[in-house]
């Protein structure tokens, strides 16, 4: 089975500091993203990737940025965390090559900003 | 830009009963996809469906199925027999047609189901 693992299920940062999550991918999927979750408005597109050292914003990039170094691992990174970054992460993968390539998702990282 | 709306932001049903979720979306493409994803308690999204838009025959998937309205642009999910596992929250996603590249996801606001028992 395809595995999306997130580094940490729960997360408390003070306003400020600088978080990094990381996200990890062991099927050598070329695609990779990050969704923010809140309530009322589903999930929404931060970054995604689709191969090493590329990116693209998404929806919502304010605020954000990402690191793709190896093809594995998709690190998304709040410069200075805002209360308002208080949020459910989720990261996803897919395989590039077919139009009906599904996203595995990992268990999302839960974070609070104080 | 494509947009995926869900206007019931929470739905209950009995144990062993049929619901029907509801989802509309607004695209100027004629080739794409659509998804019913769940999210239980654990939080990991599960795929519980997927239409492609070319194909007029609704998808079906055990005790899941979808009512494509392609004119209409709606995309409702129909679960019968309904068990307690079913409880979670749903999303509604779409996705262009893309032959190369990352497959990004629409999602919809989510609509949170209830089983009674």
């Amino acid at each position: 089975d395809v595995k999306v693992t997130q580094s940490s299920r729960y997360l408390v940062k003070r306003t400020g500091e600088k978080v990094f999550l990381e996200c990890v991918q062991d099927m050598d999927h070329e695609n990779m993203f990050w969704y923010r979750q809140d309530p009322g408005l589903g999930l929404r597109l931060i970054y995604f990737s689709y191969d090493v050292k590329m990116k693209e914003k998404g929806d919502i990039p304010e605020g954000y940025s990402v690191s793709r170094e190896k093809k594995e691992r998709f690190s998304l990174i709040l410069e200075s965390a805002s209360t308002n970054q208080t949020s459910m992460y989720l990261c996803a993968s897919s395989r590039t090559g077919t139009t009906n390539e599904k996203l595995f998702f990992g268990s999302g990282t839960q974070l609070s900003v104080l | 830009a494509q947009t995926v709306t869900q206007s019931q932001p929470e739905m209950s049903v009995q144990e062993a009963e049929t619901v029907t979720l509801s989802c509309t979306y607004d695209t100027s493409e004629s080739d794409y996809y659509l998804f019913w994803y769940k999210q239980p308690p654990s939080r990991q999204m599960i795929l519980v469906i997927r239409q492609e838009a070319y194909k007029q025959q609704n998808a079906t998937e055990n005790r899941f199925s979808v009512n494509f309205q392609k004119a209409a642009k709606s995309f409702s999910l129909k679960i019968s027999d309904s068990q307690l596992g079913d409880a979670a929250m749903y999303f509604c996603a779409y996705r262009g047609y893309l032959i190369q590249g990352a497959q990004k996801l629409v999602f919809g606001q989510g609509t949170r189901l209830t089983i009674n028992p």
